[in-house]
C-alpha cells in the first residue's frame, strides 16, 4: 500500500518570505498522481497544485511550485512571497492511476504559521 | 465557480444514534467520496462511488456505514449507530469521471461530534 509522510509537523515563515514544505511517499508504481491540499481555519480542502509523475517539469501554480523528484519519491512544497493568508494545514496526497475514482492518500499535514 | 456543498456544518448527537450526513457534489461529475479527519489526524479514505455503487471502500468502512445517492443532485453518508471514535470532521468529494488524471474536489465538511 502507498504511504505519504510529511515529517515537518509545524513550520513557520515570514511574510514575503519563501517556505519548502517536505513530502515523501512511498509507492512501488511507476504512474501516480499527487496533489498539495490546504486546509485554512474554515478547514475546507482546497487544492493548491497537482502533479502527474509522467511529466519531469515540475508543476507550478502562481507563487506556489513543487520540486517534484521521483527517483527519491520526493514531493515538495515551495511557497514564495509568502503571504498572511497561505497560513493553513499543508496535506500532501497521493493517489494511482489505476482507475478513474481511486482514493487519495494524505500524509498527516504540515501546519504553516505566516509571521507579519 | 461550481462547489461541493454538505449539509449541516456541525452535527451533535448521542452515542447509539443514527445520522446522516449529507453531500451535493458538483454537478456532472460521477464519481464521489467519503473521507473523514479525525481531531489531530490525517484525512482518512472512507468509501468511493460511481454509478448507483460503491467501487471502493476502507476498513473503516464498516456495516454501520452506508452510502446512497437517493436522487439526482444528494450523496448520502449515513451512520447507523453512532460511536464515540465517530467524532470526526466529513468530508465530500467529487470528481469528472472524464480521465484517469483528474482532480477530486472538496467540499467544506461536516464536523460531527458524538456524545
Amino acid at each position: 500500500a502507498q504511504t505519504v509522510t510529511q515529517s515537518q509537523p509545524e513550520m513557520s515563515v515570514q511574510e514575503a518570505e519563501t517556505v519548502t514544505l517536505s513530502c515523501t511517499y512511498d509507492t512501488s508504481e511507476s504512474d501516480y498522481y499527487l496533489f498539495w491540499y490546504k486546509q485554512p481555519p474554515s478547514r475546507q480542502m482546497i487544492l493548491v497544485i497537482r502533479q502527474e509523475a509522467y511529466k519531469q517539469q515540475n508543476a507550478t501554480e502562481n507563487r506556489f511550485s513543487v520540486n517534484f523528484q521521483k527517483a527519491a519519491k520526493s514531493f515538495s512544497l515551495k511557497i514564495s512571497d509568502s503571504q498572511l493568508g497561505d497560513a493553513a494545514m499543508y496535506f500532501c496526497a497521493y493517489r494511482s492511476v489505476n482507475s478513474g475514482n481511486t482514493p487519495l492518500v494524505f500524509g498527516k499535514g504540515t501546519r504553516l504559521s505566516v509571521i507579519a | 465557480e461550481p462547489e461541493v456543498t454538505q449539509t449541516p456544518s456541525h452535527q451533535v448527537t448521542q452515542m447509539g444514534q443514527e445520522v446522516i450526513l449529507r453531500c451535493v457534489p458538483i454537478s456532472n461529475h460521477l464519481y464521489f467520496y467519503w473521507y473523514r479527519q479525525i481531531l489531530g489526524q490525517k484525512v482518512e479514505f472512507l468509501v468511493s462511488f460511481y454509478n448507483n455503487e460503491i467501487s471502493e471502500k476502507s476498513e473503516i468502512f464498516d456495516d454501520q456505514f452506508s452510502v446512497e445517492r437517493p436522487d439526482g443532485s444528494n450523496f448520502t453518508l449515513k451512520i447507523r449507530s453512532t460511536k464515540l471514535e465517530d467524532s470526526a470532521m466529513y468530508f465530500c468529494a467529487s470528481s469528472p469521471g472524464t480521465a484517469t488524471q483528474e482532480t477530486q474536489y472538496f467540499g467544506p465538511g461536516t464536523r460531527l461530534l458524538v456524545l
